[in-house]
């Protein structure tokens, strides 16, 4: 199975902060990676598909990029809502898809 | 609007069954792959299945191959989850979502863009 890496687990940031997070593949995914947003209580929402295509109705403050092994989520200016859990998910391997751990993003 | 609401979550003993619902509605239901995660209390997202839109692709983790049984009925917009020999570890909420597909250049992209709120499943003693 192809084990995906976030980093970190978790940060502090304030609002107007540029926040970024890994995601690592165990091996090359090209760029089928997805991120979503998840906070407490409520299901997971897409915001990246195929590394860095923005989901419709997400903010452009959200960002996605990289190929390969190596992806980042950015947010170029956290905002009140945006604190949750953020988490990759690799869609390279249909018949065993994947999740990161997740990234906590808490209030400083 | 569209909208997956699952249902059949609850306590259940070790060994015992349970079966999922997804009910779909606002969109094609036939025309989409369909996918149930879970999620663990305070862990993270695992997915546990896919199956096509007709049924003829059907896809396991590990964890629950041999034990559970994913089916949909396209008729009545319907997906299932059938949960045998639960274990303690199944413990969770469980989220039905929609697989979308998105031509880019010469590839095509998976991921899932629509959720359910989901239904929790306990197994305890």
């Amino acid at each position: 199975d192809i084990q995906m890496t976030q980093s970190p687990s978790s940060l502090s940031a304030s609002v107007g902060d540029r926040v970024t997070i890994t995601c690592r593949a165990s091996q090359s995914i090209s760029s089928y990676l997805n991120w979503y947003q998840q906070k407490p209580g409520k299901a997971p929402k897409l915001l990246i598909y195929a590394a860095s295509s923005l989901q419709s109705g997400v903010p452009s403050r959200f960002s996605g990029s990289g190929s390969g092994t190596d992806f980042t989520l950015t947010i170029s200016s956290l905002q009140p809502e945006d604190f949750a859990t953020y988490y990759c998910q690799q869609s390279y391997s249909t018949l065993r898809q994947t999740f990161g751990g997740g990234t906590k993003v808490e209030i400083k | 609007e569209v909208q997956l609401v699952e249902s059949g979550g609850g306590l259940v003993k070790p060994g015992g069954s349970l079966r999922l619902s997804c009910a779909a509605s606002g969109f094609t239901f036939s025309s989409y792959s369909m996918n149930w995660v879970r999620q663990a209390p305070g862990k993270g997202l695992e997915w546990v299945s896919s199956i096509s839109s007709s049924s003829s692709y059907i896809y396991y983790a590990d964890s629950v191959k041999g034990r559970f049984t994913i089916s949909r009925d396209n008729a009545k917009n319907s997906l299932y989850l059938q949960m045998n020999s639960l274990r303690a570890e199944d413990t969770a909420v469980y989220y039905c979502a929609r697989d979308k597909v998105q031509q880019l250049v010469l590839n095509y992209y998976y991921y899932m863009d629509v959720w359910g709120k989901g239904t929790t499943v306990t197994v305890s003693s």
